[in-house]
Formats: structure tokens, sequence, C-alpha cells
């Protein structure tokens, strides 16, 4: 079946530790999304990207780092800056250029110890 | 800023009723809109679009109306079933060169057996 695989589904973060959040998608699509959503609020974008080694970022990039070298991955790193990290964070994924559904993966739930 | 926003946090219904739920939207650029259904701990499911250059949109068992004149979308589900329960939310295309959103809070919808 084709669609978006997010690893882990729980992840915990000690002070002080970069933590790396996977995504992979097999459908094809161009252009890939980190949201984070908390309680009560819309999802919030972090970073996109539109194509492979190009990436932009979103409306709360500070403390958060992406990679985009093969085209069905997009991996997200929390970084020690992040100083609010605990969110349920969401990947995404659609084809360009504009006004096409984005499809989400089911998830990683970051805490901290 | 521009924001979609829902008129109510939950809804509950018998099962087999129909159910309306409803979302407001201020940017007058948008002319793409998107229903999401969320379970519990899962991600965002897609369940149906539609484009400002129509005012209705049906699909099994859904209906999605645009009312551009007052930026009010609807979404209706018929017969509903225990399986809906979920929270459901909307999104309008941002209209600029990227295919980005604004999220809504949601609504949580209840079906009771």
């Amino acid at each position: 079946d084709g669609g978006i695989t997010q690893s882990p589904k729980y992840l915990f973060r000690k002070e002080g530790q970069n933590v790396t959040l996977s995504c992979e998608q097999n459908l094809n699509h161009d252009a890939m999304y980190w949201y984070r959503q908390d309680p009560g609020q819309g999802l919030r974008l972090i970073y996109y990207s539109q194509i492979v080694n190009d990436f932009q970022k979103g409306d709360i990039a500070e403390g958060y780092s992406v990679s985009r070298e093969k085209k069905e991955s997009f991996p997200l790193t929390v970084t020690s800056a992040q100083k609010n990290p605990t969110a349920f964070y969401l990947c995404a994924s659609s084809r360009s250029p504009i006004n096409q559904p984005q499809h989400f993966g089911d998830g990683t739930r970051l805490s901290i110890l | 800023g521009e924001s979609v926003g829902l008129h109510l946090p939950t809804l509950s219904v018998q099962e087999g009723d129909n159910s309306i739920i409803n979302c407001a939207y201020s940017n007058s650029a948008s002319d793409y809109f998107i229903w999401y259904k969320q379970e519990s701990g899962k991600g965002p499911q897609f369940i149906i679009d539609i484009r400002s250059n129509m005012d209705k949109r049906q699909g099994q068992r859904v209906t999605v109306l645009l009312n551009k004149t007052v930026k009010h979308l609807s979404l209706q589900i018929a017969a509903t079933q225990p399986g809906d329960s979920a929270v459901y939310f909307c999104a309008e295309n941002k209209g600029d060169t990227g295919n980005q959103f604004y999220f809504g809070t949601g609504t949580s919808l209840t079906v009771i057996p």
C-alpha cells in the first residue's frame, strides 16, 4: 500500500539532546511537510520541501532542522534549542504544485524526560 | 493573522442521524478547501475537497458545501455511524505559490449508539 510512514510512534528526549523523527513516503510525491500539533490548536507548519535538495522554513522553524536528500525521505531533527518540544509531530506529502491535498502519516509523539 | 475557525468545538449525534460540521474562513484569496478526519493518536485522514468554482461536492456519505459570500464551509455526514466519531477540521489554502494551508482547530464529533 502507498502511504507515509513515520517512526518512531513515541519518542522521549533528554535535556540538551537532539532527536530525529523519520518520515518516509512511497506516493512519489514531490512535496513534503512537517507540522506540529498541540492541544486546542490547528496544525502549525515547521518546514516544507517542494523538491529534493530544497526546503523552506515554515511558521515555527526555530529549534528545528530538516534535510531532503531523497524524494522519499524528509527527516526532522528537534534540537536542544527547541525549548518546548513536547507535541505531536505530523509529516505530510502532496503532489505539486498547488491546490493538492496533503496526505499525512500517523505522527510521532515527542515527550521530555 | 488570518485563520480558519470552527463554530462548535464538540458535537454529539445519535447513530443514524445526519451530522453537520461548520467552518468559517477569512482569507478571501483562498480557492481550495479540504476536510480532514482525525482519530485519536492518528494522523489526519483526507475526506473530501472542494475548489472555489464549486458550491457543493458529494462523496460517499459526505457532502461539502461552500458559501463564498459569507466565507463558510460545511461538512455533512449522512447516516452517522460510530466509526465516524473523531475530530474533524477544515483547511484552506493560503493562495500563495506554495501548497500551504491554514488548518482549523477542529470539532470533536461523538456518535451515540
